[in-house]
């Protein structure tokens, strides 16, 4: 089982639509959270960390539950600029911080 | 705007050769990452250093792949001898903790 899952999409959705993505990580020691952001053929970039009592930030909000060792992203009012591929990221505490990145969700917006 | 700079930005070459691709982080993070890119695994980490010292290389096939920090301001990962399996997109990245930013990647092709 790897360590961060993720849904696989692709997801095709209009402009205009919200749409939500779902990350489950499987190790206890789990410290910090993210969701980056890859465009095609370039590189990842952080989109924004994720805490436990929720965060926003614009049309993005993002969910850890912690509990169910659960982390999800929600973009409202989505816009064609937000096609891209949609990345979890988790911290493992271990002699240092180990990051380790899910296999990412494709998103396409269209007119 | 402070970059981490990867070279070379693509290399072809032939089975058996050896490959060096070299990094150079942002100054004044202290940690830096090392992750192989591919359609079918995602982002794999392969190797992390804090403050130049090795902290995880478990993700790097030992018997031919090498990870070093000769300074503050370089790292390398090095294959020898590459294999056609090695075909990828090689990603180093810096930060305080996280990878906090990335390189444009080493595109890298083994015929």
């Amino acid at each position: 089982r790897k360590e961060v899952e993720q849904d696989p999409g692709p997801f095709n959705v209009p402009e205009g639509a919200t749409v939500a993505f779902n990350c489950t990580y499987s190790n206890s020691a789990s410290q910090s959270f993210f969701w980056y952001r890859q465009d095609c053929r370039k590189e990842p970039k952080l989109l924004m960390s994720v805490y436990s009592s929720g965060n926003e930030d614009g049309r993005f909000t993002a969910q850890l539950n912690r509990a169910s060792q659960y982390i999800s992203l929600l973009i409202r009012d989505s816009k064609l600029s937000d096609s891209a591929t949609y990345l979890c990221v988790v911290n493992i505490r271990g002699g240092g911080f180990k990051t380790i990145f899910g296999a990412g969700t494709r998103l396409f917006v269209k007119a | 705007d402070a970059r981490v700079t990867q070279t070379p930005r693509d290399k072809v070459t032939e089975m058996g050769q050896e490959v060096t691709m070299r990094c150079q982080p942002i100054l004044g993070h202290n940690t830096v990452f090392w992750y192989r890119q591919t359609m079918m695994q995602g982002l794999e980490l392969l190797a992390y250093f804090r403050n130049r010292a090795p902290l995880d290389d478990s993700g790097m096939p030992k018997d031919r792949f090498s990870a070093e920090m000769p300074d503050a301001t370089l790292a390398t990962l090095k294959i020898q001898p590459s294999e056609p399996r090695d075909s990828a997109v090689y990603f180093c990245a810096s930060g305080p903790q996280r990878p906090q930013h990335f390189g444009d990647g080493t595109r890298l092709s083994i015929l």
